[in-house]
Order: structure tokens, then sequence, then C-alpha cells
């Protein structure tokens, strides 16, 4: 079946330290991926996303590309900030070949901390 | 503004009790997402409706139930047959299904419900 898988957290880090995020998936058909970023007390906000393979999605300076070889979406950004201190969630949006589009499938979220 | 709202922020409930959660957009949204959160599981979807009048079960249906009578409104009910309901509860909505946009999902800031 879909699934993701986002790597265990929690991922601590310095400010200006280079982050990424590994995020695979299973799926049938044609997925689109996204990030969605949580900080806390509060709902998701959607920060990047992919419809198709070899699409590079960018917000706010962090990027992720969409690597169908390597079934892979994973987060990166050069230089993190104590703001950017949140819970990040991979999902992915399975379509299947009819074209008719699935829900949501979300990984289990990956808890990052930026130190001053 | 446009938004999602989720009212009330924290809830408590004795143990036994119905509790119906609040969740109202004005984004003109077709598509309206319940999804329950649990530490180290991700997002779990409970119920979604793509349109008004109908809804359909996600993968953690049981002991709670939806309506959908307006297309602004979405509410859940988490009855006494939900073994174990304390949780983070979390809104969503999109525009309705055969879109490009379909699974950018906006979230509204969540409710916590607590079973005394």
């Amino acid at each position: 079946g879909n699934s993701v898988t986002q790597m265990e957290g929690p991922v601590t880090l310095s400010e200006e330290a280079f982050l990424t995020i590994n995020c695979t998936y299973t799926a049938t058909g044609y997925p689109s991926l996204f990030w969605y970023v949580q900080y806390p007390g509060e709902g998701l906000q959607l920060l990047l996303k992919a419809t198709k393979a070899d699409d590079k999605g960018s917000n706010k300076g962090f990027e992720a590309t969409y690597r169908k070889e390597t079934t892979s979406f994973h987060l990166e950004k050069g230089s993190v900030q104590v703001s950017d201190s949140a819970v990040y969630f991979c999902a992915l949006a399975y379509m299947n070949y009819g074209g008719s589009q699935g829900n949501l499938i979300f990984g289990k979220g990956t808890k990052l901390s930026v130190k001053p | 503004d446009g938004g999602i709202t989720q009212s009330p922020k924290y809830l408590f409930r004795k143990e036994g009790q119905n509790v119906t959660l609040s969740c109202e957009q004005n984004l003109n949204h077709d598509a309206m997402y319940w999804y329950r959160q649990d530490p180290g599981q991700g997002l779990r979807l409970i119920y979604y409706s793509q349109i008004v009048n109908d809804f359909q079960k996600g993968d953690i249906a049981e002991g709670y139930s939806v309506s959908r009578e307006k297309k602004e409104s979405f509410p859940l009910t988490v009855t006494s047959a939900q073994k174990n309901p304390t949780a983070f509860y979390l809104c969503a909505s999109s525009i309705g299904q055969g879109t490009r946009s379909y699974n950018e999902q906006f979230f509204g800031p969540g409710t916590r419900l607590t079973v005394l």
C-alpha cells in the first residue's frame, strides 16, 4: 500500500547549520509529494510540494526534490534559524491511473530543535 | 482574513460523555477533513467530506461521527464508544476534488481533548 517513512527525531542543530530530513515513500501510480510544518501549539502549514518526478519544491529557504528512482523527497535547508524549530511532516497524495486523487498520507513527523 | 477556526482550543470530558468539536472555514473550500494527532503517530484521518451532505470514513472512524450540512462547517462528535479519545484533533480544508490543488490542505489551530 501507500506509505511515507521519514527519519525519526528529534533533530537538534545549532543555528546556521545545514539541515536534511530524510523522507522515502511507497506508492502506486504517480503521487504528489508535500512537506508540511507544525510550529508549537499550532496546526500544520504547507511548506512546499512537488507534483512530478525531478520537480523541486522550495519555500522560505527550504528545498526538496522529487526523486522517483530512489522514491525520496528529502527536505534540506542550507542555514537553519531558531525560528525553524518545529515538527516537519512529509506526505504523499497518490494518483491512480484513472486520474482520481487519494487523500494525504502523512509520515510520523520529525521534530527539529535549533539552538542559538 | 480567510481561514479555519476550531473551538474550543482545550476541551475536557468525563468518561462516557459525547463531545462535539467545532470546525468552520471561510475559504469557500469544498473538501474538509478531520485528523487525530497522537505523539509519535503522525496524523491519522478520521472522516472527510468532499461536498455538502456527503462524507466518508477515514482510517480510524470508529467512535466518531460527523455532519456536513453547510459548506463552511464540519463538526466532529467524539462519542463514548471511542475507547481512547485523549488526543489533539485537527480540522483541514482544501479546494474540491479534481483540481490540481486538491491536496493543498489548510489546517486549523487544533483542539486538545482530554478525557478525565
